[in-house]
């Protein structure tokens, strides 16, 4: 299996919901991504887990919360949004080797709208 | 710094060869890299080399790196109308961080 699955394909919300974003990997990789892309931008990071602790968090605001329940287990949870908040947000993960992950599988993304 | 540039849009004929460029400005790139997206899709990582290179080839792909110049190049042979996508080049910096470029959209002409 070398896939990165994410649900939903689509999320509509509005600013007061409360929601969640899932991804899944079964590669037994210990690295996972949240990258958030705008339309006609490249994608932007936001968080890594390596070993399923938070490594990196790229000044996030905390409307954005993530979580790595195990190692094959990625979610986004999300509270609060703004309607700038609206984009696709791609999942993705890596093998750790030697501290330089050298190939990122990403999921087909989630596109979120907030209303 | 970590801007990484690319031309926005290409246009090339069916079965001409593509060559999208990209600059990057971080001397310490330990691996630069090549992702296709598609409309409404994830992206899908092509090929990558490692900074010590100079070329890759890789069926119908072959990426050129110039570190002198910090400048990288993938040429797509004989264009077919499935390779109309974004491309992207990245650059991995120390701390596994993937740097991506602007993007470039590869239209192909009939």
């Amino acid at each position: 299996d070398t896939e990165v699955t994410q649900t939903p394909k689509h999320l509509v919300m509005g600013m007061t919901n409360k929601k969640s974003l899932k991804c899944e990997q079964h590669m037994g990789h210990r690295a996972m991504y949240w990258y958030k892309q705008k339309a006609k931008k490249p994608p932007e990071l936001m968080f890594v887990y390596s070993y399923e602790k938070l490594s990196i968090n790229e000044s996030v605001p905390s409307r954005f919360s993530p979580e790595c329940p195990n190692s094959s287990l990625l979610n986004l949870h999300l509270h609060a949004l703004q309607p700038e908040d609206s984009a696709l947000y791609l999942c993705a993960s890596s093998q750790e080797k030697a501290g330089a992950s050298i190939e990122q599988f990403f999921g087909p993304g989630t596109r979120l709208t907030v209303l | 710094g970590e801007d990484v540039e690319q031309s926005l849009f290409l246009s090339v004929r069916e079965g001409d060869s593509s060559v999208i460029n990209c600059t990057y400005t971080d001397s310490s790139s330990t691996y630069l890299y090549w992702y296709k997206q598609e409309p409404g899709a994830g992206l899908q990582l092509l090929t990558y080399i490692f900074s010590n290179m100079d070329m890759k080839q890789d069926q119908r792909l072959t990426v050129l790196l110039n570190k002198k110049d910090k400048h990288l190049s993938l040429r797509i042979a004989d264009t077919q109308t499935g390779d109309s996508a974004i491309y992207f080049c990245a650059e991995s910096l120390p701390g596994k961080k993937l740097t991506f470029g602007t993007g470039t959209r590869l239209t192909i002409i009939p």
